[in-house]
Formats: structure tokens, sequence, C-alpha cells
């Protein structure tokens, strides 16, 4: 079982807030992800680190930002919400040529 | 650059029932091919893989062979119960570069006792 942790595990938040989505794993893989997953169910890569002090924008353009500062913490942060914000994110990690493990994601909801 | 089409759903089915979800891609090289599964509510797991041609991932009754000749990937299981209902996705790596994952859009199958 994958040792990777998301919270919080839903949040709802009013425009303009401020927010952080905390994801941590106790793997120590090298590589971390952050995605975006439609209502409709699609994933899109938003964000990626390929380790400490390495992050890199993914295939969607997102308002949100990264920070790698510890090889097991990959924190998200909105500075300002807003509801075009609302979905699911899910963190994941991995290391060199193995699968990526889940986290069981973060649903936002922004009003 | 690479893809994956994956079949669109949903997909309902009657429990015992045989399920093929067909998905194919496209990629240079020899990628690395995925399913991962999300059941409601979770994040996404691994459900089999292949890192060769011809290869035959298989878990939990589930089997995809790694068709080169066609690019494909599909997923079958001989006898579904309800507890396979989910989204199944289809997921291609490649094996050099960056290594990020392609997604299909995503299979959502429910099975009706």
């Amino acid at each position: 079982e994958a040792d990777i942790y998301q919270t919080p595990r839903y949040l709802v938040i009013g425009t303009g807030k401020k927010i952080t989505l905390e994801c941590s794993q106790t793997m120590g893989h090298d590589k971390m992800y952050w995605y975006q997953q439609d209502p409709g169910m699609e994933l899109h890569l938003i964000h990626y680190s390929y380790g400490v002090n390495s992050t890199e924008k993914g295939d969607l353009s997102s308002e949100s930002t990264v920070s790698r500062i510890r090889t097991e913490h990959f924190p998200l942060t909105l500075e300002s919400a807003r509801p075009s914000h609302t979905s699911q994110y899910l963190c994941a990690s991995s290391v060199l040529n193995n699968e990526q493990f889940f986290g069981p994601g973060t649903r936002l909801t922004v009003l | 650059g690479n893809s994956v089409t994956q079949m669109e759903g949903p997909v309902t089915l009657s429990e015992e029932a045989f399920l093929t979800i067909n998905c194919t891609y496209t990629a240079t090289g020899y990628p690395s091919l995925f399913w991962y599964v999300q059941y409601p509510g979770e994040g996404l797991q691994l459900l089999l893989k292949a890192t060769k041609a011809d290869d035959k991932g298989s878990n939990k009754g589930f089997e995809a062979t790694y068709r080169k000749e066609t690019t494909s990937f599909h997923l079958e299981k001989g006898s579904v119960q309800v507890s396979d209902s989910a989204v199944y996705f289809c997921a291609l790596r490649p094996n050099f570069g960056n290594e990020k994952l392609t997604f299909g859009t995503g299979t959502r199958l429910t099975i009706i006792p």
C-alpha cells in the first residue's frame, strides 16, 4: 500500500482566500506530481518535481504554485482562489522507471 | 507527441459479464503501458502494467497485452463483479526523457447485480 497523504480531503472556501493543499509521502520518492481532475474525470498534469528545489509546470497552465523544500513534502498553493479553481487535486510520487503512486485527492470547492 | 485514446463510457454491464475496455496509443519508441483504477472518492491505484511488446499485465482477474503491431493495450476481465465499478484509466510512460505519464480520458464502469 502506497504511503502518500493529502490534506484536507475536502475544502470549501470563499473567493479570494489563500489556500495550501498538502501532499506528503514517506517512500523517499524523488519525483512528485500534482494533477487536476475535471468533473468529467480527465486528468491534467499541472506541476511536477524531480527532487528538492526542482519544480516545473505541467501540461495544463495553472495559477497555483508549488514548492519542494523537503523530499517528502510537495504543497500546492493558490494565492487567491476563484470558482474556476473548483476541482479535484491529486498528488502522486514515483521513483525512476516505476509507476506513480497516488494520494486520495483533495476535492476543492470555491464559492 | 504522445497520446492515449480510450474507449468512451460510461459502460454498464451485468455481473459476471465479459469486459473489454479499448485503449490505443501513439508514442515514439517503446513506452511502458499502464491501467489505473479509481474507486469512488479515492485516488488512482495501479491495476496492471506492461513494459515491453507482447508482455501481459494481470491483476485481480484483469488482463491486458501490450500489442506493438496495433499500438493497443485493451483491458479485459472474464467475469466482472459489482465491486469492479470504478473509473479506469489507460496511460503510457516513455522510456526515455522526462518520464511523465500520458493518460487517457477514463472510462466509467458500472456493474449491476
